[in-house]
């Protein structure tokens, strides 16, 4: 696509629901991040893939987070049993460079707002 | 001047006018910084780079500029214009030990509005 694509744009969930958010990166694209932006705040880094393989996880917040990228091109955000401070943005951004590349362009898709009630 | 929460810093000018946007990096192993924009709704879109062998970089209508002594960065944007109204992010690859360009950390944000 023209874009990155995420959807859905808005999840309204309730406290102990499990949600998944899903980004479609540009094609051709071998980076993926996805990164969660509070109210106010800029975004914060989660988690990293390299095609299929998840290299770096290390900002995920707790166990109830999980993503994949089975096959290196979609790739799914899962929140298990979400809690309000779970409400955020999550955005998702696909790269031409690989992670060892000093410099490269991040290409965000709109996000998806997550609001847990 | 600093600010918490949803209290963000705001810069108002005037279109035509010339915007001086800052930021306060605090990594020392920081690289590569890069300026984002993001509008209301939209996620952030890339503006532009600076790797920290330069002090200076300039594109279209916007040049940021790097003092590594006091960790500082600014952006310039010149003949401003009010498309150019949106929160202005400054981002740094310092916590992935200045190795990578996708792993940022994102300063809080300026809000710039541009009146017509």
């Amino acid at each position: 696509g023209a874009g990155v694509s995420q959807s859905p744009r808005y999840k309204v969930a309730k406290r102990g629901q499990d949600v998944a958010l899903r980004c479609d990166p540009i094609s051709g694209h071998v980076s993926l991040f996805w990164y969660q932006q509070a109210l106010g705040q800029g975004p914060e880094f989660l988690t990293y893939f390299q095609n299929e393989a998840q290299l770096d996880k290390s900002g995920l917040p707790s166990d109830r987070f999980f993503a994949e990228r089975p096959e290196g091109s979609v790739s799914t955000l899962k929140i298990q049993r979400t809690q309000q401070e779970d409400s955020a943005v999550y955005l998702c951004a696909s790269s031409l460079e690989y992670w060892g590349t000093q410099t490269g362009e991040l290409f965000f898709g709109e996000g998806s707002r997550l609001t847990v009630l | 001047g600093e600010s918490v929460g949803l209290h963000l810093p705001t810069l108002s000018v005037q279109e035509g006018d010339n915007s001086i946007i800052n930021c306060a990096y605090s990594n020392s192993a920081s690289d590569y910084f890069i300026w984002y924009k993001q509008e209301s709704g939209k996620g952030p879109q890339f503006i532009i780079d600076i790797r920290s062998n330069m002090d200076k970089r300039q594109g279209q209508r916007v040049t940021v500029l790097l003092n590594k002594t006091v960790k500082h960065l600014s952006l310039q944007i010149a003949a401003t214009q009010p498309g150019d109204s949106a929160v202005y992010f400054c981002a740094e690859n310092g916590s992935a030990g200045g190795t990578s360009y996708g792993k940022l950390t994102f300063g809080q944000g300026t809000i710039l509005t541009v009146h017509p």
